[in-house]
C-alpha cells in the first residue's frame, strides 16, 4: 500500500510480557517517528530516525522501551516487561527532508492499540 | 523547551455556525507548524504547514492562520463530518533534536446538525 502501515493493529498480553510493535513506513521517507497516545491525550514522542543518523531516543520514558529501525526502512518498537501504564496506542509516522531543510509532514499509520491486562 | 497548548479542549457548533482554534506555542525558532485532523480509531491526518508569520492556507471550510505566537484553524460554516479531533504541532530549530516535532493536546470538535 502506498500509506504508513502498522502491526497488529490490536496487542492484548499479560503485564510483564514483552511485546514488539511493527511500522513499514511511506518507501522513500528517511525519517520514522514513533509516539504513545493515551486515552483522550495528545501525541507523547518517544523516538525518531532520520537516515543513517543515530536515533533520538529522548522521549522513550524508560529502559524498558527500544526501538531499530532496519536497513533505513522497517521499523520495531519493543516494550519488555509491560506494565498497565504502557496500555495506550502506539503511533508510527513517516516523513521526507523538504526543500526548506525541515521534514514535510508526517504520515501517520492508524497505530497499534495495545492493552496490558 | 518547546511547547504547544490548545484551546478550547472542546467545541460544540451547530452545523453553519463558524469558529476558530487556537494553537499557541513556543519554540526556539519556528522551521514548520503543523496541523492535523485526527477521527477516532485513526491516525492523524496532515492537513496544512506554515512556514512564517502572516502565511495563510486554506482547504474547503478550513482556513489556517499564523502570527509569531501563535495558530488559528477557521471553520466556515461547518458540516457534521468536519467533527473530530484537530491536532496542532510545531518543529523548532533547537540544536539538541533538531527534528522533533512536538504536539499539542488537541482540540475536539463536535458539529451538530
Amino acid at each position: 500500500g502506498a500509506g504508513v502501515s502498522q502491526s497488529p493493529s490490536n496487542k492484548v498480553t499479560e503485564k510483564g510480557k514483552d511485546v514488539e510493535l511493527r511500522c513499514d513506513p511511506i518507501s522513500g521517507h528517511t525519517a520514522l517517528y514513533w509516539y504513545r497516545q493515551s486515552l483522550g491525550q495528545g501525541l507523547e514522542f518517544l523516538i525518531y530516525f532520520q537516515g543513517n543518523s543515530a536515533p533520538d531516543k529522548s522521549g522513550l520514558p524508560s529502559d524498558r522501551f527500544s526501538a531499530e529501525r532496519t536497513g533505513g526502512s522497517v521499523s520495531t518498537l519493543t516494550i519488555q516487561r509491560t506494565q498497565q501504564e504502557d496500555s495506550a496506542v502506539y503511533l508510527c509516522a513517516s516523513s521526507q527532508r523538504g526543500v526548506r531543510g525541515s521534514n514535510q509532514p508526517q504520515h501517520f499509520g492508524d497505530g497499534t492499540r495495545l492493552s496490558i491486562l | 523547551e518547546d511547547q504547544v497548548t490548545q484551546s478550547p479542549e472542546a467545541l460544540r457548533l451547530q452545523e453553519g455556525e463558524s469558529s476558530s482554534l487556537n494553537c499557541s506555542y513556543t519554540v526556539s525558532g519556528l522551521r514548520g507548524l503543523f496541523w492535523y485532523r485526527q477521527d477516532p480509531g485513526k491516525g492523524p491526518e496532515f492537513l496544512f504547514t506554515l512556514y512564517s508569520a502572516g502565511e495563510e492556507k486554506e482547504k474547503e471550510r478550513l482556513k489556517a492562520t499564523l502570527t509569531k505566537k501563535e495558530s488559528f484553524l477557521h471553520i466556515t460554516a461547518p458540516k457534521p463530518e468536519d467533527s473530530a479531533t484537530y491536532l496542532c504541532a510545531v518543529q523548532g530549530m533547537g540544536k539538541t533534536s533538531y527534528d522533533k516535532v512536538i504536539f499539542g493536546p488537541g482540540t475536539s470538535l463536535s458539529v451538530i446538525p
